[in-house]
């Protein structure tokens, strides 16, 4: 169980466009989802956060109008990337949670690589 | 802010062999939960095992334990008869409430064969 998925796991994309990012817990409902972007032998990055049916709260220094997060069911969010410059090429990782007594869980999703040439 | 340090960015361990990853954090708060994540090449972040404040018995999962001291805020992950598969970035998190995860800087682990 708490399976949480991401579509595509890799994309190239040309600099200037846009790429929607599909996160989807695929046995659970997720309350909650969480945005993260890796570099190469770092840490997660928080991004920013949603829950069902409301806007996203994003980190400092995250620049909303460029990664725009939807969290439209309890089932899936999306992170778009806008005018993507390259940049922006690097791993994003979604998580979700649900609530009750797991609440302090985060299932990860696979990790998608975006490549901005 | 809570805070979480790994102040080992690599590690290395010969095969069947012990190896202890440091991790240490800061926060105000008396009931939170500690986590050891696992990043293989793949980089699908698998979770190894969860530590409750509360609890003073520290969790295990078959090699995995943890030695959780909760006045030093400190929570170190050892893994027992090292396997090849165990080769991975760990990263050491912290979680309060229903507030975010608070990630370390992660340690590279690498096993000798």
């Amino acid at each position: 169980g708490a399976v949480v998925s991401q579509h595509p796991s890799w994309v190239i994309c040309k600099s200037g466009t846009s790429v929607k990012i599909e996160c989807r817990s695929l046995d659970f409902q997720a309350t909650t989802m969480f945005w993260y972007r890796q570099f190469p032998k770092q840490s997660l990055m928080l991004m920013a956060t949603s829950n069902e049916g409301s806007k996203a709260t994003y980190e400092q220094g995250v620049e909303k109008d460029k990664f725009l997060i939807n969290h439209a069911s309890l089932t899936l969010s999306t992170l778009t990337v806008t005018s993507a410059h390259p940049e922006d090429s690097s791993f994003y990782i979604c998580s979700a949670r649900t609530s009750g007594l797991a609440i302090h869980e985060q299932y990860f999703g696979p990790g998608t690589r975006l490549t901005v040439t | 802010a809570q805070t979480v340090t790994q102040s080992q960015p690599e590690m290395s361990v010969q095969e069947a062999e012990t190896v202890t990853l440091s991790c240490t954090y800061d926060t105000s708060e008396s009931d939170y939960y500690l986590f050891w994540y696992k990043q293989p090449p793949s980089r699908q972040m698998i979770l190894v095992i969860r530590q409750e404040a509360y609890k003073q018995q520290n969790a295990t999962e078959n090699r995995f334990s943890v030695n959780f001291q909760k006045a030093a805020k400190s929570f170190s992950l050892k893994i027992s008869d090292s396997q090849l598969g165990d080769a991975a970035m760990y990263f050491c998190a912290y979680n309060f409430g229903n507030e975010k995860l608070t990630f370390g800087t992660g340690t590279r682990l690498t096993i000798i064969p």
